[in-house]
């Protein structure tokens, strides 16, 4: 079935270390993905997102990997700040024959930094 | 990405009776989404609001709990009906961004209690 899962529910870093938060995904047929950041009381906010033909992209002190060949996605943050202390989801978006679309999320993971 | 607000932020409900959430943009998007998040869990998308025609909803979930309005491209509402505790839960909206790829913005989210 379409699922996405994640390997470590609770990540501890040291601030200043750098993160990496896993994720792996079931349906080969995912064209694209996301990850999201949420901190209590918010809504989901977009970090960063890689199309199905790449294996890497990078963004503001974020990187994320994709292998395709063992489903897996990876989100790595580097010297890790307090500001970045929340629950991390991965999502895999589906595209249907229609051109229709949706996103099936992870179960996420907490990160949280230590001073 | 657009600005993307919802209303109630949360409110306190008795069961059996039903809640109409908001979900307004401040610009016209083709696709709206509906997601239930239950307290520690992930996000589980309910259904696509489509403009203009009935929303599809997802395994699981079914119009007569969550009907869903979409009058125009940039406002929609989800009901939740005939409440139980079980549908304590935040529920949010999320639109799809503009670029070619099927990235999702999402609003604040509305957090339900039902007593």
């Amino acid at each position: 079935g379409e699922s996405v899962g994640l390997h470590l529910p609770t990540l501890s870093v040291q601030e200043g270390d750098n993160s990496i938060i896993n994720c792996a995904y079931s349906n080969s047929a995912s064209d694209y993905f996301i990850w999201y950041k949420q901190e209590s009381g918010k809504g989901p906010q977009f970090i960063i997102d890689i199309r199905s033909n790449m294996d890497k992209r990078q963004g503001q002190r974020v990187t994320v990997l994709l292998n395709k060949t063992v489903k897996h996605l990876s989100l790595q943050i580097a010297a890790t700040q307090p500001g970045d202390s929340a629950v991390y989801f991965c999502a895999e978006n589906i595209t249907s024959m229609d051109s229709s679309y949706k996103l099936i999320f992870g179960s996420g993971t907490r990160l949280l930094v230590r001073p | 990405s657009a600005v993307i607000s919802q209303k109630p932020s949360r409110d306190i409900c008795q069961r059996g009776t039903s809640l109409t959430i908001q979900c307004q943009v401040d610009s016209q998007v083709t696709m709206m989404f509906w997601y239930r998040q239950q307290p520690g869990q992930s996000l589980t998308l309910i259904a696509t609001a489509n403009q203009g025609s009935e929303a599809t909803y997802e395994s699981g979930f079914v119009i007569d709990k969550f009907p869903i309005s979409r009058p125009n491209l940039t406002f929609s509402t989800l009901t939740v009906s005939n409440m139980s505790p079980e549908d304590s839960s935040i529920y949010l909206c999320s639109v799809g961004g503009t670029s070619s790829y099927n990235e999702q913005f999402f609003g604040p989210g509305t957090r339900l209690t039902v007593l």
